[in-house]
């Protein structure tokens, strides 16, 4: 079965305190691994899509990677403003029938100033 | 703005009751989605409609129902509520139904049953 793993569950930074959060997964055929921003009680907002191995994406303060295994969202020097909770998902399968996501259940991050 | 409009952004009712969410996809998305987000289990896909058709179906249960119109926007229906169906309910959307692509999501309705 399609698994999406995310950890850690909750992160405390400081401002300008660098760090990376992790999302592992299990799929059969990956077509797409997605990463959203999520503010409270809003939709996901999109920030980056990553389709192979050895890719990666920056925008801002964030990067994201990708291995054949998991994917890391590294924040940079975060601000205050970077708080929210961050999902990976992943798109699988073969045949292109459907473009469901799967979702983790997120990392809530939190940047003290 | 993400260009993806649900309706109504709060629902409270009552067990037993049914209730109708109304989504309007982005100008020119021609796939919508509905997923289910709780506290404890993270967003959940529910189904997927392309072009009018429904194109996958997730974890939706018999009591939920959903369909896209001609005008592309779709209604998910949700009956003989149960107080564990109270969550945020997401709309998104997307150009394609095909694999490859992200989507653009709504800002949600939040359904509380009493």
């Amino acid at each position: 079965e399609d698994q999406v793993t995310q950890s850690p569950e909750a992160l405390r930074l400081q401002e300008g305190e660098s760090s990376s959060l992790n999302c592992s997964y299990t799929v059969s055929g990956l077509r797409g691994l997605f990463w959203y921003r999520q503010d409270p009680g809003k939709g996901p907002e999109f920030l980056f899509t990553l389709y192979s191995a050895g890719e990666e994406k920056e925008k801002e303060r964030l990067k994201a990677t990708l291995t054949k295994k998991e994917s890391f969202l590294h924040i940079t020097a975060p601000k205050p403003e970077d708080s929210a909770t961050y999902l990976c998902a992943v798109q699988a399968g073969y045949g292109g029938a459907t473009n469901k996501l799967i979702f983790g259940t997120g990392t809530l991050l939190a940047v003290q100033p | 703005d993400s260009g993806v409009t649900q309706t109504p952004k709060h629902l409270i009712t009552a067990t037993g009751q049914r209730v109708t969410l109304r989504c309007s996809p982005r100008s020119g998305d021609l796939s919508v989605y509905w997923y289910q987000q709780s506290l404890d289990q993270g967003l959940q896909f529910l189904i997927q409609y392309y072009n009018g058709e429904e194109r996958a179906k997730g974890n939706i249960l018999e009591r939920f129902s959903a369909q896209q119109f001609p005008d592309l926007h779709s209604e998910l229906n949700l009956s003989s509520l149960e107080l564990g169906d109270s969550a945020l309910y997401f709309c998104a959307s997307s150009l394609t139904g095909g694999a490859g692509y992200g989507y653009t999501f709504g800002s949600g309705t939040r359904l509380t049953v009493v």
